[in-house]
């Protein structure tokens, strides 16, 4: 069965401290993977999308990786404005083209200054 | 650019009442979404659209929910009977068509309280 883990559930860190959230997942063959940050009260806003291992995208102070079998939201020096939730989601091969996203249950990050 | 625009924002209504959630998607998207949201089980698709045709429901939970999608700037998701269970939050999402898959822009949801 496909499926996204994410962890930690919930994150805090002082400004300033990097860190890094991990998203693990199990899907027959991936297409995309997707990195989301959701506000209190708002809709999950696009951050990032990773097609192949060993891919690296930035923005920001947010660096996202990808391996075979997980991927790496990396946190460099964070701010009390970076605190949110953060999701991540898979698009499997086999599905077709649209197919909506499996997202994670999300990690809660707060930063405190 | 205009995003993604739900309404109404917060619903709230007493068990039995018939519940109408909106969206509009951002024009020239040619997919849109509706998924739901809770603490317990995260956000779960129950529906998408290509060109306005329905093409997997399967995770609608039952029969009280229906979908349509009658052109190409207007969904609705319909909730008949609305029970206590289905209270969370509704997100609306679309996303246009490419050779890269494009990501999918959320509206910023319906909060929906069965009392």
């Amino acid at each position: 069965e496909d499926q996204v883990t994410q962890s930690p559930e919930a994150l805090r860190l002082q400004e300033g401290e990097s860190s890094s959230l991990n998203c693990s997942y199990t899907v027959s063959g991936l297409r995309g993977l997707f990195w989301y940050r959701q506000d209190p009260g708002k809709g999950p806003e696009f951050l990032f999308t990773l097609y192949s291992a060993g891919e690296e995208k930035e923005k920001e102070r947010l660096k996202a990786t990808l391996t075979k079998k997980e991927s790496f939201l990396h946190i460099t020096a964070p701010k009390p404005e970076d605190s949110a939730t953060y999701l991540c989601a898979v698009q499997a091969e086999t599905w077709q083209a649209g197919t909506a996203l499996i997202f994670g249950k999300g990690t809660t990050l707060s930063v405190s200054s | 650019d205009a995003g993604v625009i739900q309404s109404p924002r917060h619903e709230v209504t007493e068990m039995g009442q018939e519940v109408t959630l909106r969206c509009k998607p951002i024009s020239g998207h040619d997919y849109l979404f509706w998924y739901r949201q809770t603490m317990m089980r995260g956000l779960e698709l129950l529906i998408y659209f290509n060109n306005n045709v329905p093409i997997d429901d399967s995770g609608m939970p039952e029969d009280r929910f229906s979908a349509k999608m009658p052109n190409a700037s207007f969904s609705t998701l319909k909730i008949q009977p609305s029970e206590p269970r289905d209270s969370a939050v509704y997100f609306c999402a679309s996303r246009a068509t490419g050779l890269a898959d494009q990501p999918q822009h959320f509206g910023d949801g319906t909060r929906l309280s069965i009392l």
